[in-house]
């Protein structure tokens, strides 16, 4: 059974620039969340996805966007990339959005960081 | 709005103490509540989750309990070690629907002494 992971792990982007992180989720689960991660802060929810719609939105600005594909792995993008974007990056998987037994399965992150 | 707190921020034991972590939440309407461990830049490793319908999970030295009248849990670690030293998140999982989404606190940073 394969855990969650992430690509890239490092990225370094300017301002205005657009980005896509790419996520691949555990083996058996169907949704995939995105979270963002400031320095010193838990955790904030930006969206979730299961079965390819997105069904479920945290209070982020539409540059904010994502994806899923039949194999269940996802992207998130973000455009008009600003300062306050710097962050980490987790991605979460899990079965009926993690209201079973397992809960959630996150992968190591992405840390973004724009100049 | 759910709210998640958690209570110390910031903990620092000898080794061999046991110790107890809060995490309390506003709405009792919750799914599960799941507890992570997270070491400096990395990502998250699931330590427990505990369903509504349970009071208490244990994995080897931890236990996390549930009280979801009163809107808390806690965590509770035993001869704690240096290698315990890490943050640790407390998140409920609450929503509608399909879509289940994880609140976090702001977490409980660990250092154990050796």
């Amino acid at each position: 059974e394969t855990g969650v992971t992430q690509s890239p792990t490092h990225l370094i982007k300017t301002r205005g620039q657009q980005v896509t992180l790419r996520c691949s989720s555990q083996s058996g689960h169907n949704t995939v969340s995105w979270y963002q991660q400031a320095l010193g802060q838990g955790p904030q929810f930006i969206f979730q996805y299961y079965r390819e719609e997105e069904n479920g939105r945290g209070n982020f600005p539409p540059r904010f966007s994502g994806l899923q594909f039949p194999n269940y792995s996802s992207e998130l993008n973000v455009n008009a990339l600003e300062l306050d974007d710097s962050a980490l990056y987790l991605c979460a998987s899990s079965l009926a959005g993690g209201r079973v037994r397992d809960g959630y399965t996150f992968g190591s992150g992405t840390r973004l960081t724009v100049v | 709005k759910q709210e998640v707190t958690q209570i110390p921020a910031a903990l620092s034991v000898p080794e061999g103490e046991n110790l107890v972590l809060n995490c309390s939440f506003t709405d009792s309407a919750i799914y599960n509540l799941q507890w992570f461990r997270q070491d400096p830049g990395k990502g998250l490793t699931s330590l427990l989750l505990i369903q509504s319908s349970q009071r208490e999970q244990t994995s080897g030295r931890l236990n996390a309990s549930l009280d979801k009248s009163s809107g808390r849990s806690t965590l509770y670690i035993a001869a704690s070690q240096p290698g315990d030293s890490a943050t640790y998140l407390c998140a409920v999982i609450s929503g509608s629907g399909n879509t289940g989404k994880l609140i976090f606190g702001q977490g409980t940073t660990l250092q154990v002494k050796p």
